[in-house]
């Protein structure tokens, strides 16, 4: 199974709404990451776990929370969001997270906040 | 700064005819460049990792160099299955003592491939 499996495909939300997205692995990867990606613009990393631990914020608003339960699941708490945070959220896992590590990438969250 | 630029922006082909795609990268040491595809709507999918300058990999009608300071991705006799985006990245090591992985993408090249 090379698969990284995101939920859901698509959300709308109001800006006062609470959603989170979800995604998971079952290739033992130990490294999972977050980013977000705006219509044709390429992928901004956001957060990376590695081994569960939260070991890169690249500077994200608190309006995003990231969780990772376990080593096969990642979520991303939203509340509060603005419009422009209207992209396609895309997970990501790899083996480690040391370099030379090629990244596996779910096929996304298509967000729409109104 | 590390950096990515691709060309072209947007590539249209006949099928059949086939072209090369230019990625141009400035990185504090390169650990790895890597390609990949993106269909409308879905997550990026792997294609290569290229990691020192003379490096070739193919796969099916695809095929990927690189240089110091440049990667290409030839097309030969495309269909108009290839028809997606192209993205090229380069791999930066960012934390505390360097420890995590980081890809840095280009902007892509929009390949539409007709009959």
């Amino acid at each position: 199974d090379t698969e990284v499996t995101q939920t859901p495909k698509h959300l709308v939300m109001g800006m006062t709404n609470k959603k989170s997205l979800k995604c998971e692995q079952h290739m033992g990867h130990r490294a999972m990451y977050w980013y977000k990606q705006k219509a044709k613009k390429p992928p901004e990393l956001m957060f990376v776990y590695s081994y569960e631990k939260l070991s890169i914020n690249e500077s994200v608003p608190s309006r995003f929370s990231p969780e990772c339960p376990n080593s096969s699941l990642l979520n991303l708490h939203l509340h509060a969001l603005q419009p422009e945070d209207s992209a396609l959220y895309l997970c990501a896992s790899s083996q480690g997270s040391r370099a030379n590590e090629k990244l596996f990438f779910g096929s996304g969250t298509q967000l729409s906040v109104l | 700064e590390d950096q990515v630029t691709q060309s072209p922006e947007a590539l249209r082909l006949q099928e059949g005819e086939s072209s090369s795609l230019n990625c141009s990268y400035t990185v504090s040491g390169l650990r790895g460049l890597f390609w990949y595809r993106q269909d409308p709507g879905k997550g990026p999918e792997f294609l290569f990792t290229l990691y020192s300058a003379g490096e070739e990999k193919e796969k099916e009608r695809l095929k990927a160099t690189l240089t110091k300071k440049e990667s290409f991705l030839h097309i030969t006799a495309p269909k108009p299955e290839d028809s997606a985006t192209y993205l090229c990245a380069v791999q930066a090591v960012v934390g505390i003592s360097g420890g995590y992985n980081k890809l840095i993408f280009g902007a892509g090249t929009r390949l539409a491939v007709h009959p």
